[in-house]
């Protein structure tokens, strides 16, 4: 039942490595992102897809690579990996288009992905 | 530019106090939404309100309430009697209803009910 699902919910792996992080969502929603929270709590949108469709990339590195094969879910590919790397990352969705229209519904958050990069 | 300030890094309170977190934020939008999550130190990210910017009641939802206020640019959120359980990190952010859906989020009043 749960609404957005991350696996797996921890990561540890060394530098250099390529590492993926799945999200999926069955709340029916036709947006979805993927946001970093960093060691201070900060929150910063990384990338938005709706539809499938990319729509933002919020100057991340390209060895970030999202990829949506379907409206429900969005995975995150990270190459190369670096001690920088390291943080919370969340996978959300919404409700970002309705009757054709914008719409602003809330965003659902997964569980986190907590990414440690030795 | 788009902003938002959570100008209280932490707040400690004794049990059954009230406290109000502070949010303020900055856009030359007209359209926006405003919208608090909790961060309890589970580390999920709960959704907690949205409001949009035409909408200027206070709201009220058992404890918990908002004061939106665009005069002052603020969305303010208080717990009355507040619990042990409310010990979380509380995150405002906002929206605008371009194309791009993000949340922008300030950067979070960590808040400490003690018993």
């Amino acid at each position: 039942d749960t609404a957005v699902s991350q696996t797996p919910k921890y990561l540890v792996t060394q530098m250099g490595n390529d590492k993926s992080i799945k999200c999926e969502q069955n709340l029916g929603h036709d947006t979805m992102y993927w946001y970093k929270q960093d060691s201070k709590k900060f929150l910063k949108i990384m990338f938005s897809y709706n539809n499938k469709e990319l729509i933002i990339n919020e100057t991340v590195p390209n060895r970030f690579s999202p990829k949506s094969p379907d409206k429900a879910h969005l995975n995150l590919h990270i190459n190369s990996l670096e001690l920088g790397d390291s943080a919370v990352y969340f996978c959300a969705s919404s409700q970002g288009r309705m009757y054709g229209f914008r719409t602003v519904g809330e965003q659902y958050f997964g569980p986190g992905t907590r990414l440690t990069v030795t | 530019a788009q902003k938002v300030t959570q100008a209280q890094t932490e707040i400690s309170v004794v049990e059954k106090e009230d406290v109000t977190l502070d949010c303020v934020y900055e856009t030359r939008d007209t359209t926006y939404y405003l919208f608090w999550y909790k961060q309890p130190p589970s580390g999920e990210l709960v959704f907690l309100i949205r409001r949009n910017s035409f909408d200027e009641q206070n709201e009220i939802s058992g404890r918990y309430s908002w004061n939106f206020q665009k005069s002052t640019s603020s969305f303010n959120f208080t717990i009355t009697a507040s619990q042990v359980v409310d010990s979380a990190v509380y995150f405002c952010a906002l929206t605008l209803m371009d194309s791009s859906y993000k949340l922008i989020f300030g950067s979070g009043t960590r808040l400490l009910v003690r018993p």
